[in-house]
């Protein structure tokens, strides 16, 4: 069993939907991320959080360090937040090192 | 704009050559990273700089290696790779505080690399 377990592996929604993508981890952390990877290959940030929810326009990250679960939520979801979506933890054993999840396959169809 | 600039985007090489890749952050980052990001798979870390010192080296193998003349620059020297080696490898970057990281990381667009 991996120690980050992303759901759903593959999503595929109407444009407009609430999407929703949950993670869970086995593991004490300091952080969690999300992360967001188009077909080109690059990555970014979406949100780093340790405790309770964080927005960002039409994207909230919420995590429950009790439950070891977080999801990364998508408001009036768009063909643009097609993509892959990564939640990778830091944890408190490792300086360096984030465990990362497989990713969630987002597609959002027009 | 990433922040985060890598090059060359894509890169075909025979398992005899030896290339490089470069990586260059302008965020003012004292942290550097290269991953290796294989088909299905989970991104894999490689290597780590802090204020340009090695910090990590994740069992990797000597045809890879790193170079970090300053803050700012980050190079993965290859030599004599294997077709396996063949994968997506991605420079990041991020601001950490003494005592362990705890920064966002910021990446750049990635280098595709084939051997052939």
């Amino acid at each position: 069993k991996n120690e980050v377990e992303q759901s759903p592996q593959n999503l595929t929604a109407q444009e407009g939907e609430f999407i929703t993508i949950n993670c869970s981890y086995s593991v004490g952390i300091s952080a969690l991320h999300w992360l967001q990877q188009h077909p080109g290959g690059g990555i970014v940030s979406l949100f780093m959080l340790s405790s309770g929810k964080k927005k960002h326009g039409r994207l909230i990250a919420t995590i429950n360090i009790q439950e070891k679960h977080s999801s990364l939520h998508i408001t009036a979801s768009h063909p643009r937040d097609s993509a892959v979506y990564i939640c990778a933890v830091r944890s408190m054993d490792s300086n360096y090192q984030l465990i990362w999840g497989a990713g969630t396959k987002l597609i959002i169809k027009p | 704009e990433t922040g985060v600039t890598q090059t060359p985007r894509h890169l075909v090489m025979g398992m005899t050559n030896k290339k490089s890749l470069k990586c260059e952050q302008h965020l003012g980052h004292n942290a550097m990273y290269w991953y290796k990001q294989s088909a299905k798979k989970p991104l894999e870390l490689m290597f780590v700089y802090n204020f340009k010192e090695q910090t990590e080296n994740n069992s990797v193998p000597s045809r890879f290696s790193p170079e970090c003349p300053n803050s700012s620059h980050l190079f993965l020297h290859l030599h004599t790779l294997q077709p396996e080696d063949s994968a997506l490898y991605l420079c990041a970057s991020s601001q950490e505080k003494s005592g362990g990281a705890t920064g966002e990381l910021f990446f750049g667009e990635g280098s595709r690399l084939t051997v052939l």
